[in-house]
């Protein structure tokens, strides 16, 4: 498997516009998370699906961001209108939600808003 | 809900040296606490876990501790080497298998004197 894949790995835009993320987690895991981190905040877990069912969306910071996840290989975040706020790195990972649940990141998605 | 504080915040050693990341929780229901290394630029990866029915886990040259009196648990690295320089995050959940639950801790980056 060739682990959490995320795009695009950099993003520059400027403020007010539409950013989406992407992310495949790996194949026959039912969790997936989408984390932000800062210097400030560290990481920050922003919501996670549960066989593509959001169950926790209490760490989106505001209606500006939003997330879904149509089927079991594909989830996006998508942030309208972005503020320069928003900078940062985002992650994605997945789970197989038993055991010891370990958490596999993809590689991030930084976020620059000018 | 959980929290969990981490320190020291940065951390400098020499080559050959042990270092010690601590960690504290505040609610007592958690029961799995796994350590996760961030290289410069990568992704978080896990390096080590602890359930709260052991006190004590090695690999190699890393160990975690735990205290569940005290609430708090802490990674060890012995012998470190350049290669061991990195962000390192603890964290804690508070349902084995439950990773919707687990809170990092703010990071500690570690840098091995060559």
């Amino acid at each position: 498997d060739a682990g959490v894949i995320q795009s695009p790995r950099h993003e520059v835009t400027e403020m007010g516009q539409e950013v989406t993320l992407r992310c495949k987690p790996i194949s026959g895991h039912d969790y997936l998370f989408w984390y932000r981190q800062t210097m400030m905040r560290g990481l920050e877990l922003l919501i996670y699906f549960n066989n593509n069912v959001p169950i926790d969306d209490s760490g989106m910071p505001e209606d500006r961001f939003s997330a879904k996840m149509p089927n079991a290989s594909f989830s996006t975040l998508k942030i309208q209108p972005s503020e320069p706020r928003d900078s940062a790195v985002y992650f994605c990972a997945s789970s197989t939600g038993s055991g010891a649940n370990v958490l596999t990141f993809g590689a991030g998605s930084r976020l620059t808003v000018l | 809900g959980e929290n969990v504080e981490q320190h020291p915040s940065t951390l400098s050693v020499q080559e050959g040296d042990s270092a010690v990341i601590k960690c504290t929780y505040s609610d007592s229901a958690s029961n799995y606490f796994p350590w996760y290394k961030q290289e410069l630029g990568k992704r978080p990866q896990l390096i080590i876990d602890i359930r709260s029915n052991v006190g004590e886990k090695k690999d190699q040259r890393i160990a975690v501790t735990l205290n569940k009196t005290a609430k708090h648990f802490s990674l060890h690295i012995t012998e470190t080497q350049p290669e061991d320089s990195a962000v390192y995050f603890c964290a804690a959940s508070l349902g084995w298998g439950s990773a919707r639950q687990l809170t990092f801790g703010s990071g500690t980056q570690l840098t091995v004197l060559p």
